[in-house]
């Protein structure tokens, strides 16, 4: 079992918005805002697409945007396309275990 | 650009030694801006962090409480790699295994290695 727990699957259709949720504890995502989101096309190396909550890295979409609000950490993707459909995984650093992900969500795109 | 070159077999036997390594380019793993991890992903445990190591003022290493008694990460400064080895492996550990780059100044991992599939298999 993860330690953040993230909904198994999430659908939308092309040009919607859909929002992934990441929940944690007051020993990660409560305390630090070191929450990163990774999306992994299966076969290929995961790619960072927001850290420290909400700030993109360069070259990656304005699509794509972070928030969170007490243990729970969210990622919008706007404007849904084809190329997203993806895993995505949540990490936060914890006092725990220093780092813990989240057991991922598939998203597919109708 | 900096680029992480995985290398390891791909098939390893019950009881024995998991080891992989981590050819780092285009940045330094005795730089202190950054730290070194193992990452591995399973059908049945998702993405699963198992260590780093870093250098500050010396080198040093932590990991994850679930493999803490077989692992150990360690890096060579004059071949620019590091490496896992996990003792005593059971078919629990077969995996995908990621190495990846921590940048300190975002606190994520912002480069991974390509992955290396590990079957645990008699």
């Amino acid at each position: 079992q993860s330690a953040l727990t993230q909904p198994a699957s999430v659908s939308g259709s092309p040009g919607q918005s859909v929002t992934l949720s990441c929940t944690g504890t007051g020993s990660d995502i409560g305390s630090y805002n070191y929450v990163s989101w990774y999306q992994h096309h299966p076969g290929k190396a995961p790619r960072l697409i927001i850290y420290e909550v909400r700030n993109r890295p360069s070259g990656v979409s304005s699509r794509f945007s972070g928030s969170k609000s007490g243990n729970t950490a969210s990622l919008t993707i706007s404007g849904l396309q084809a190329e997203d459909e993806a895993n995505y995984y949540c990490t936060s650093y914890t006092t725990r275990t220093l780092w813990v992900f989240g057991g991922g969500t598939k998203l597919t795109v109708l | 650009q900096v680029q992480l070159q995985q290398s390891g077999p791909g098939l390893v036997k019950p009881s024995q030694t998991l080891s992989l390594t981590c050819a780092v380019s285009g940045d330094s793993v005795s730089s202190n801006t950054v730290s070194w991890h193992w990452v591995r992903q399973s059908p049945s445990r998702g993405l699963e962090w198992l260590g780093r190591t870093y250098f500050g003022s010396k080198w040093d290493s932590d990991y994850a409480v679930s493999v803490k008694s077989r692992i150990v990460i360690n890096a060579d400064t004059s071949k620019n790699h590091f490496s896992l080895q996990l003792r005593s492996v059971t078919p629990e550990d077969t995996a995908v295994y990621y190495c990846a780059r921590l940048l300190k100044k975002i606190w994520s991992f912002d480069i991974w290695g390509q992955g290396t599939m590990v079957s645990v298999s008699s």
